[in-house]
């Protein structure tokens, strides 16, 4: 079965700092698709990054980095030179193509605290 | 609109009552979903329309719990004799045709049974 851990719960950083929220995978599926979700304090679920099981390339985005690494079904979340709007909690997402159609998966999330 | 929609964004029941969840969803998107979320957990798959068709409800957490999309858009969450354990966030999403697009997430609707 499909299964997203994000070991760490809370990270705490100062501003300015580069920070990394990691994201392990688990599913059966050839065919898959990676997110990455934030959820400021208003709770509604914004749309960051979306990757598919074939394109193993990072992606950067302005101060936001993605690490996608198949071998080691990890799909990592580094933000350089975070900022106070950066806190928020940060949800990694599975959506398997065969196994269980359009639903996502999402690990438990990661509550990313920026202080000034 | 611009996003996905929901309302109420909050709603307190008092236990045995049945309420009502509404989502708007973003204008085209024939995929819409509804999720729930527990206080400090993740969201959690419910259930998936394709235009009005339900696809796939086995996250449905009992027979309490009952979605309708009619008429492929505006879709409603049921949730019938309320219990405490259904206090959470009710989150809806949508996305353009294909099973594996992006989803789109509305405000959700925090719901407090008392």
């Amino acid at each position: 079965a499909q299964k997203v851990t994000q070991a760490q719960t809370e990270i705490s950083v100062v501003e300015k700092e580069d920070v990394t929220l990691d994201c392990v995978y688990e599913t059966r599926d050839t065919t898959y698709y990676l997110f990455w979700y934030k959820q400021p304090p208003s709770g509604e679920l914004v749309f960051l990054i979306r990757r598919n099981s074939f394109d193993e390339q990072n992606e950067i985005s302005g101060r936001y980095s993605w690490n996608f690494q198949k071998s080691t079904s990890s799909f990592n979340f580094t933000i350089t030179a975070s900022q106070v709007v950066d806190s928020a909690v940060y949800f990694c997402a599975l959506s398997e193509r065969e196994t269980s159609g359009s639903r996502l998966t999402f690990g438990e999330g990661t509550q990313l605290t920026v202080n000034p | 609109g611009a996003g996905v929609s929901q309302s109420p964004r909050y709603k307190v029941a008092k236990r045995g009552q049945d309420v009502a969840l509404r989502c708007d969803p973003i204008s085209g998107h024939v995929s819409l979903f509804w999720y729930q979320q527990a206080l400090g957990q993740g969201p959690e798959f419910l259930t998936y329309f394709q235009n009005e068709a339900q696809l796939d409800k086995s996250g449905l957490p009992s027979d309490r719990f009952f979605a309708e999309r009619p008429e492929g858009s505006v879709s409603t969450l049921k949730i019938q004799r309320t219990q405490q354990e259904d206090s959470a966030v009710y989150l809806c999403a949508s996305s353009r045709p294909g099973s594996t697009d992006t989803q789109y997430f509305g405000p959700g609707t925090r719901l407090t049974v008392l």
